[in-house]
């Protein structure tokens, strides 16, 4: 399967936890997203990649949430100190980046989804 | 007012009727346009991608683009029930970064 995979796919936390989600994007795509979606929403941006580089961070995206793209490949979300407002499902998407059309398209993974009890 | 408006109403069609649906914006910065179908509990997958105005066909699909009055449209004709999802459409400005949704629009294609 070449297409976006993210890992895990459902995650149940206390309040308070801190939970890690991966993102692994399609393989030659160098840009790499970060979306939310809660229920009945579309999804929201929080944050994007461009190789390791983090080019743009919404105001969604508070002191407790960090984003990395250490080798410019995969990519984990990082949520300390998690709420029930965090509760959510966790998107992740990537594009190829190249000029014209096709290089803007993001195709999306599964999702995380998230729920903090 | 948000970027992108989408009526999220739901929407029963019965088989083989056209389906249509819409989105207004204000952002006139837009002009990369998409639309995405999302079934329960998935990832959204991309249908249609429009650059600027225009009509866009691909097979029961078609997108339009009114950049004069920020709106856009997807037709989907021939409607079958697997057509039944979550319908979002989406759009950017520049095209390679953060894309702005709608809500989205449930769609019922019954049999």
């Amino acid at each position: 399967d070449t297409g976006v995979s993210q890992d895990p796919r459902h995650k149940i936390t206390k309040r308070g936890q801190n939970v890690t989600f991966r993102c692994d994007p399609i393989s030659e795509h160098n840009r790499l997203y970060w979306y939310r979606q809660t229920l009945g929403q579309g999804p929201e941006f929080l944050t994007y990649f461009q190789n390791e580089a983090q080019l743009e961070k919404s105001r969604l995206l508070s002191d407790r949430f960090s984003a990395e793209r250490p080798k410019g490949s995969f990519s984990t979300l990082e949520i300390q100190r998690t709420e029930q407002g965090d509760s959510a499902m966790y998107l992740c998407a990537s594009s190829s980046g190249l000029a014209g059309g096709p290089g803007y398209e993001q195709y999306f993974g599964p999702g995380t989804r998230l729920t903090v009890t | 007012q948000k970027e992108v408006e989408q009526d999220p109403g739901p929407l029963s069609v019965p088989e083989g009727a056209i389906v249509s649906l819409n989105c207004t914006y204000s952002n006139s910065a837009f002009q990369y346009f998409m639309w995405y179908r999302q079934y329960s509990r998935k990832g959204p997958e991309l249908l249609m991608y429009t650059y600027s105005s225009g009509n866009k066909e691909d097979g029961r699909f078609t997108a339009q683009v009114d950049k004069s009055s920020k709106y856009i449209s997807l037709f989907i004709r021939d409607s079958q029930p697997s057509d039944s999802a979550t319908y979002l459409c989406a759009m950017s400005a520049t095209g390679n970064n953060r894309l702005a949704f709608g809500k989205g629009n449930q769609v019922v294609v019954i049999p």
